[in-house]
This record gives structure tokens, C-alpha cells and sequence, in this order.
């Protein structure tokens, strides 16, 4: 079975523009989560998708949005990129709602904002 | 609130060695979860285990043992033998009704096998 996949791998931006990233769940799994790693801060949760529904979200300003597809994919969108938003955003996937079932990662989406 | 601590920061071992990585958290719920990921250069973190609070039994997967402890809110981590393949970082991580089952982690401790 096919692990998590996110697109694109590495990303670089300028402050100021808009970005969106992909993931593409385990085949079967319903829930999305997304998570944003940097140095300073580590592993932190920005919000949970489950059929199609934001079923929990993190302490992110609303410049971070995300959505999720009847396919269960999703996409995380961060408008007016600035410096701070330079990280690997990972992107896991499970069975059902998050804590119920184990959350399965992807390799990350890296972006640098210059 | 709940928060997961990782003392340690750095380990350095030789091959062969064994090597404890510690977790302690902190939690008002009731039933919780347990995890440990790790994450080499690559970036992706992969799974190794989930823990169910009302479950105590240690566990043994091959070179990995884990010991929970509620009574003094632990979740440790022993790798016996390591080997060079081991380094990576190395998070444990919380969820739990409090959170919304997201999962809390640790800051992660960064763990060096030399040959």
C-alpha cells in the first residue's frame, strides 16, 4: 500500500505570496492532519480534516487555511508567506478521526521564504 | 494541558551500546495515547508505537523495548545493540480528548550512533 505522499518536496517563496500544498492520504484513510516543524518551535498541529470537515484546528494565525477533497486529499494554503513561515510541513493521515487510530506521516513539504 | 518532555536533547552512544531515550508527560485526561516516532535525515516520521493508557504492558519489538510507567507518567524508550542505522531524532508524542486527539509532541532527542 501507498504511503502518505505530499507535493512538493521543496518549495521556496518570497514574503508576501501564497502558497498551497498537497497531500495525498494512505488509500482508505479518512483523516488529514497537518503539521508544521521548525527549529524553534518543533512539531506543532495546525488543523485536522475528516470527510471533508475541519474537525480540529491548532493555534495558527487564519493565514493558514486547509481543505479536503471527496477523495480525502487536502491541501494546506498559507497566505502572505512570512519569514517565521519557513518550515517542513508534514501532512499525516489515519483510518478515522486522529487519536482513535494511529497517524501516519509523509515525507514533507520543506518551504523556505525569502 | 498536556505536555511531553524529552530531557534529553542529544545522545551520543557507540554501536552496540544500548541507549535509553526518555519521555514524561503531562495529562488531565483520563484515557491518552502514547507514541514514538522517529524521524531520520529524510525528514518523514515514521510510526514505531502507539500506547493506550489503560495498557501498562511494556513492549518488545525486536532491538526496541518500551516501559510505561503511569505512576510516574513515563513512556521511555530502549534500544539495545544500536546500531548506525538508529541515528535520527527521535519524538514521543501525547494525544488525547484534551487536545482533540492531536497529537502533542516532545521537542524530540537527537540520537548519534558511531561506528
Amino acid at each position: 500500500k501507498a504511503g502518505v505522499t505530499q507535493t512538493p518536496r521543496y518549495l521556496i517563496k518570497t514574503r508576501g505570496q501564497q502558497v498551497t500544498l498537497s497531500c495525498s492520504p494512505i488509500s482508505g484513510h479518512r483523516s488529514v492532519s497537518w503539521y508544521q516543524q521548525t527549529p524553534g518551535q518543533g512539531l506543532q498541529f495546525l488543523f485536522e480534516y475528516f470527510s471533508e470537515t475541519q474537525r480540529n484546528k491548532g493555534n495558527f494565525p487564519g493565514r493558514f487555511s486547509g481543505r479536503q477533497f471527496s477523495n480525502s486529499r487536502s491541501e494546506m494554503n498559507v497566505s502572505t508567506l512570512e519569514l517565521g513561515d519557513s518550515a517542513l510541513y508534514l501532512c499525516a493521515s489515519s483510518l478515522d478521526p486522529a487519536g482513535l487510530e494511529t497517524q501516519y506521516f509523509g515525507p514533507g513539504t520543506r518551504l523556505l521564504v525569502l | 494541558a498536556q505536555k511531553v518532555t524529552q530531557a534529553q536533547t542529544e545522545i551520543s552512544v557507540v554501536e552496540k551500546e544500548d541507549v535509553t531515550l526518555d519521555c514524561v508527560y503531562e495529562t488531565r485526561d483520563t484515557t491518552y495515547y502514547l507514541f514514538w516516532y522517529k524521524q531520520p535525515p529524510s525528514g518523514e516520521l515514521v510510526f514505531l508505537i502507539r500506547r493506550n493508557s489503560f495498557d501498562e504492558q511494556n513492549e518488545i519489538s525486536g532491538r526496541y523495548s518500551w516501559n510505561f510507567q503511569k505512576s510516574t507518567s513515563s513512556f521511555n524508550f530502549t534500544i539495545t545493540a544500536s546500531q548506525v542505522v538508529d541515528s535520527a531524532v527521535y519524538f514521543c508524542a501525547l494525544s488525547g480528548s484534551n487536545s482533540g486527539y492531536a497529537l502533542n509532541f516532545g521537542k524530540g532527542t537527537s540520537l548519534l550512533v558511531t561506528p
